[in-house]
């Protein structure tokens, strides 16, 4: 089985662009989270998404954003980027109950210059 | 705030012997408890996962135990192996809907040959 999928693997902005992530779940799985991961900060919660709906969203300000289409595939965008925003974005899937494991991709690392 | 710590942030053993890394949680509302093993350039990836209503679970060659009356959750890894080398992350999901997690700063693993 495949697992998570995140394109592109890496990408370099400028300050004050825009920038969409995209990530394939694992076959099933109707659940996807991002996170951002940055050296000082750790992992952070972004948001959650289950059947096309937000189910959950963490404390990010509201230039981040997210949807999920019907094949449960779900892109992230990042709007009037920051050098801050700089990170590596992880996507995860699972099958969407509380206590089912998270399965990460190997994520997308934005550079903000 | 929600917040899972680490003991230590580096950790260092010999090819061969056991390991424990270990963990402290401060919500006691979490219920689900989860260890993940993240390489370099890669995503996080699932080791094993607990319940707030079992206090060990064990794995092949990976045991993990909480104590929710210090709330307190470790990793044993039996027989350490060169590809155990790696930064290992325990989180915790507050009873805050599915699928947020929030992770601790993380321990660096590195076997010694």
């Amino acid at each position: 089985k495949a697992g998570v999928t995140q394109t592109p693997r890496y990408l370099i902005k400028t300050r004050g662009q825009q920038v969409t992530l995209s990530c394939s779940p694992i076959s099933g799985h109707r659940s996807v989270s991002w996170y951002q991961q940055t050296p000082g900060q750790g992992l952070q919660f972004l948001f959650e998404y289950f059947s096309e709906t937000q189910r959950n969203k963490g404390n990010f300000p509201g230039r981040f954003s997210g949807r999920q289409f019907s094949n449960s595939r779900s892109e992230m965008n990042v709007s009037t980027l920051e050098l801050g925003d700089s990170a590596l974005y992880l996507c995860a899937s699972s099958v969407g109950d509380r206590s089912s494991p998270l399965h990460f991709g190997n994520g997308t690392r934005l550079t903000v210059t | 705030g929600e917040s899972v710590g680490l003991h230590l942030p580096t950790l260092s053993v010999q090819e061969g012997d056991n390991s424990i890394i270990n963990c402290a949680y401060s919500n006691s509302a979490s219920d689900y408890f989860i260890w993940y093993k993240q390489e370099s350039g890669k995503g996080p990836q699932f080791i094993i996962d607990i319940r707030s209503n079992m206090d060990k679970r064990q794995g092949q060659r990976v045991t993990v135990l909480l104590n929710k009356t210090v709330k307190h959750l470790s990793l044993q890894i039996a027989a350490t192996q060169p590809g155990d080398s790696a930064v290992y992350f325990c989180a915790e999901s507050p009873n805050q809907g599915a699928q947020k997690l929030v992770f601790g700063q993380g321990t660096r693993l590195t076997i010694n040959p």
